[in-house]
């Protein structure tokens, strides 16, 4: 059974940017797609963006000027940079697979982390 | 930007049958999903590709679709189905997922 865990830090600055990393056990980052979610508190669920194990990206138009996704297999990584960061982006970062079955959807998600944004 | 319509809420009392709705020009063209998610915890699919349910999902969970909606039908409700549902789709392209503003399913 797969898993995913976040990590990163859970307090950045505002302008700052937002560096996370998930990890993935129990199977091979490898001929999958990976994505990142965020939630605010009390509210729903937004996509950011999207990697496959290659480092092909696609990303949510509303957030691509300042996000940058990368994917390290030899440790079964993948990360999510997010950058100029204000209080909007406080949030719960969830990452994510994703299937593709002509439309993506993500099968298996992370616990998330908490990220604050405040000086 | 593309968006997809459900309702804040619905309530449904124990072993009745709750539906929730969600709308969007795409959806005759992209397959719907249905997250559920339970304060404190990230989501669960509990439908995918409009009609599919995972392993472990109970048979009480089902979907459909129709045109521009899709919908979640949860039957004979317990209490423990009390959570935010959240319909997910894609972009006319397939590429860009997008969720719907979640329903907040109460058991009364």
């Amino acid at each position: 059974q797969v898993q995913l865990q976040e990590s990163g830090p859970g307090l950045v600055k505002p302008s700052e940017t937002l560096s996370l990393t998930c990890t993935v056990s129990g199977g091979s980052i490898s001929n999958h797609y990976w994505s990142w979610i965020r939630q605010p508190a009390g509210k729903g669920l937004e996509w950011i963006g999207r990697i496959y194990s290659s480092g092909s990206t696609n990303y949510n138009p509303s957030l691509k000027s300042r996000v940058t996704m990368s994917v390290d297999t030899s440790k079964n990584q993948f990360s999510l940079k997010l950058s100029s960061l204000t209080a909007a982006d406080t949030a719960m970062y969830y990452c994510a697979r994703d299937r593709d079955s002509s439309s993506f959807f993500s099968d298996c998600w992370g616990q998330g982390t908490l990220v604050t944004v405040s000086s | 930007s593309y968006e997809l319509s459900q309702p804040p809420s619905v309530s449904v009392s124990p072993g009745q049958t709750a539906r929730i709705t969600c709308s969007g020009d795409a959806l005759p063209k992209q397959f719907g999903y249905w997250y559920q998610q339970k304060p404190g915890q990230a989501p669960v699919l509990v439908i995918y590709k409009d009609t599919e349910r995972p392993s472990g999902i109970p048979e009480r969970f089902s979907g459909s679709s129709s045109g521009t909606t899709v919908t979640l039908t949860i039957s004979g409700v317990q209490a423990e189905d009390e959570a935010d549902y959240y319909c997910q789709s894609t972009d006319s392209s397939g590429t860009y997922q997008v969720f719907g503003i979640g329903t907040k399913v109460t058991v009364l």
